[in-house]
């Protein structure tokens, strides 16, 4: 069974706060990764796909790294504002499927 | 990309009911997939939905509980059978489509169905 883990599972920070959370992979077989920003009552968007060691991808303020030996990537949002609010998932692709990450939630308070 | 809409998006349910959940692409698709995430959960994928066969499910689920329909190429259906507290979850159904990223093939979603079983 394949375990993908994110931390924190949640995240109060103020305005302007930079932030980071993490989602932990296993580092075999791996193809690709990647983060999802799921706002409530919204479908579910991507924001990367993340394929080679030390890839680091960004949009905006929100940037990404990737570390496939040691099974790690980390999201980093800079400046955080109210419109960041969301649940942040990673989801591992190691085979045909995706294996989803719990989440980070992540509330931004103005 | 893809436009993906669900029905309903939220529902309460009577235990030992069953509810059917519609969701509608705008585009033709080979594969549908349907996912739900338990409360503090991970999103966790219940059964691929190919038109003109058998959905297959994933360990852990049955069609006799999750009977899902593909009548054609841009619809699916899900049904929650008999349903008790524990299917209370959000279910969302998605397609793979080439999207934004180079080569690699993009999972769209719809907005979830919110479940709760009393």
């Amino acid at each position: 069974i394949l375990n993908v883990e994110q931390s924190p599972q949640s995240l109060h920070v103020q305005e302007g706060d930079s932030t980071n959370f993490t989602c932990s992979f296993p580092s075999s077989n791996f193809y690709a990764l990647h983060w999802y920003r799921w706002e409530t009552a919204k479908s579910p968007e991507a924001l990367f796909v993340m394929t080679l060691n030390g890839d680091e991808k960004k949009k905006g303020r929100i940037s990404a790294t990737l570390n496939t030996k040691e099974g790690y990537s980390y999201l980093y949002i800079k400046g955080s504002q109210p419109e960041d609010s969301a649940t942040y998932l990673c989801a591992f692709m190691g085979g045909n499927k995706l294996v989803f990450g719990a989440g980070t939630i992540l509330r931004v308070k103005s | 990309s893809a436009v993906i809409s669900q029905k309903p998006s939220r529902d309460i349910c009577q235990r030992g009911t069953s509810l059917t959940i519609q969701c509608q692409v705008d585009s033709q698709v080979t594969m549908m997939f349907w996912y739900r995430q338990q409360p503090g959960q991970s999103l966790t994928l219940i059964a691929t939905a190919n038109q003109g066969s058998e959905a297959t499910y994933e360990s852990g689920f049955v069609i006799d509980k999750f009977p899902i329909s593909r009548p054609n190429l841009t619809f699916s259906t899900l049904t929650v059978s008999n349903m008790s507290p524990e299917d209370s979850s959000i279910y969302l159904c998605s397609v793979e489509l080439a999207g934004r990223f180079y080569s690699y093939n993009e999972q769209f979603f719809g907005p979830g169905t919110r479940l709760t079983v009393l």
